[in-house]
């Protein structure tokens, strides 16, 4: 399988439960990125991973959480989250955090109930 | 404040007309600038490029220009397919200081048959 896989595709959730998302990117790339895309908003960064390390967090609060085990995964670990995070969630591979073309995953739809 | 604006969130062309997709941005540091398109259920994929040492960039029927003095670039698509519907995402980054790209908040483009 190529390019950058997201699961689950859709997620529902209640705000006590704990659920993560998960990234795979078979592209050989060395850097990864949570994105969060709301309804009429801009694409808005939430965590950038370069080479396993965070280099990157745009004060996101924490009930997200992320995790990259190595340069090929990256999860998003959510517990008690909050209606207003209903969104699509978006990771994306690029292979250094430079100047190159970021490829995204079709992205994790997530709801809050 | 949005650094990267894409004022008009719609735009309906005739197929065989030219498409004209305009993005703004406020951050003088901006010098390289991206579109990505985006189907339903899918990720952004990336288009096209333009750095800012150039005025245009054509590929195929996609061409970018920028106008660096007005803080303004379009993206210019001829002639217009019904494939093209999508949603155009305007990006920037600044080679000085952190590449990761600031989007806009998207324009649909629908192209009729």
């Amino acid at each position: 399988e190529t390019g950058v896989t997201q699961t689950p595709r859709h997620l529902v959730m209640g705000m006590t439960n704990k659920k993560s998302l998960k990234c795979e990117q078979h592209l050989g790339h060395n850097a990864m990125y949570w994105y969060k895309q709301s309804a009429k908003k801009p694409l808005e960064l939430m965590f950038v991973y370069s080479l396993e390390e965070r280099v990157e967090n745009n004060s996101v609060p924490s009930r997200f959480s992320p995790e990259c085990p190595n340069s090929s995964h990256l999860f998003l670990h959510l517990h008690t989250l909050q209606p207003e995070d209903s969104a699509l969630y978006l990771c994306a591979s690029s292979l250094g955090t430079g100047q190159e073309t970021q490829y995204f995953g079709p992205g994790t739809r997530l709801l809050v109930l | 404040d949005q650094q990267v604006k894409q004022n008009s969130p719609s735009l309906s062309v005739q197929e065989g007309r030219i498409s004209i997709l305009n993005c703004d941005y406020t951050n003088s540091m901006f010098d390289y600038f991206l579109w990505y398109k985006k189907y339903p259920a899918e990720g952004p994929t990336f288009l096209i490029s333009i750095s800012s040492i150039k005025d245009k960039n054509e590929d195929g029927r996609f061409t970018v220009f920028l106008n660096k003095s007005a803080k303004h670039l379009s993206l210019h698509i001829v002639p217009s397919q019904p494939g093209d519907s999508a949603v155009y995402f305007c990006a920037a980054s600044a080679t000085r200081g952190s590449y990761i790209p600031t989007f806009g908040r998207g324009t649909s483009l629908i192209v009729h048959p």
